[in-house]
C-alpha cells in the first residue's frame, strides 16, 4: 500500500545552518506530495507541495523536489531560523487512494540561537 | 475568517464520560477528516466523509462515532471515555482532486483523568 517514510528526529541545529529532512514514498499511482509544518500548540499547515515528477515546491525559504526516480521529496532550507522550530510532516495523496492522505511520522526540528 | 474551526480547544473529563467535538469548515470542501495525534506527534486517520458519506473508517473503537449533518460539519462523539483516548484530535478538510491539499483545524486537546 501507499506509505511515507520520514527521517526520524529530533533534529537540533544552530541558527543559519543548512537543513535537510529526508522523505521517501511508496505509491501505486502518481502521487501528489506535500510538506506540512506544525508549530507548537497549533494545527498542521501546508508548507509546500508538488504534484508531478520534477516539480519543485517552495515557500518561506524551504524547497523540495519531487524525484520519481528515487521516490523522494526531501525538504531543504539553506539557513534556518529559530522561528523554524516545529514538527515537519511529509505526506502523499493519490487519485488511487481517493481522498486519503498518508503522513510520515513527523520530524521535530529545534533551532538554537 | 477561520477556514477550519474546532470546538472546544481543550477538553478535560473523567473516565466513563461521553463527550463531543465539533468541526466546521467554510472552504466549500467536499471531504472532511478526523485525525488523532498522540504524544509522539504521530498522526492517525480515524474517519473521512465525502459529501456527508463515510468513506474511510479506520480501525478505531466503536465508542467513536462521527456524524456529518452537512458538508460543512463533521462532529466526533466519544462514548465511555478511556485514559488511552487522551490525545489531540484534528479535523481537516479537502477537495476530492488528488492534487489538492488538506486544511487542518487548530486541534482539540482531550485529557481523560
Amino acid at each position: 500500500g501507499d506509505s511515507v517514510t520520514q527521517m526520524e528526529g529530533p533534529v537540533t541545529l544552530s541558527e543559519e545552518a543548512f537543513l535537510t529532512i529526508n522523505c521517501t514514498y511508496t505509491a501505486t499511482g502518481y502521487p501528489s506530495l506535500f510538506w506540512y509544518v506544525q508549530y507548537p500548540g497549533e494545527g498542521l499547515q501546508l508548507l509546500l507541495k508538488a504534484t508531478k515528477a520534477d516539480d519543485k515546491g517552495s515557500n518561506k525559504g524551504f524547497e523540495a523536489t519531487y524525484r520519481k526516480e528515487t521516490t523522494s521529496f526531501h525538504l531543504e532550507k539553506g539557513s534556518v531560523q529559530v522561528s523554524d522550530s516545529a514538527v515537519y510532516f511529509c505526506a502523499l495523496k493519490t487519485a488511487d487512494t481517493g481522498n486519503q492522505f498518508y503522513f510520515g511520522t513527523g520530524t521535530s526540528l529545534t533551532v538554537i540561537p | 475568517d477561520t477556514a477550519v474551526s474546532q470546538t472546544p480547544k481543550y477538553l478535560v473529563t473523567q473516565m466513563g464520560n461521553d463527550k463531543s467535538i465539533k468541526c466546521e469548515q467554510n472552504l466549500g470542501h467536499d471531504t472532511m477528516y478526523w485525525y488523532k495525534q498522540d504524544s509522539k506527534k504521530f498522526l492517525k486517520i480515524m474517519f473521512s466523509y465525502n459529501n456527508k458519506e463515510l468513506i474511510i473508517n479506520e480501525t478505531v473503537p466503536n465508542r467513536f462515532s462521527p456524524k456529518s449533518p452537512d458538508k460543512a460539519h463533521l462532529n466526533l462523539h466519544i462514548n465511555s471515555l478511556e485514559l488511552g483516548d487522551s490525545a489531540v484530535y484534528f479535523c481537516a478538510s479537502s477537495q476530492v482532486r488528488s492534487t489538492y491539499e488538506q486544511y487542518f483545524g487548530p486541534g482539540t486537546r482531550l485529557t481523560v483523568t
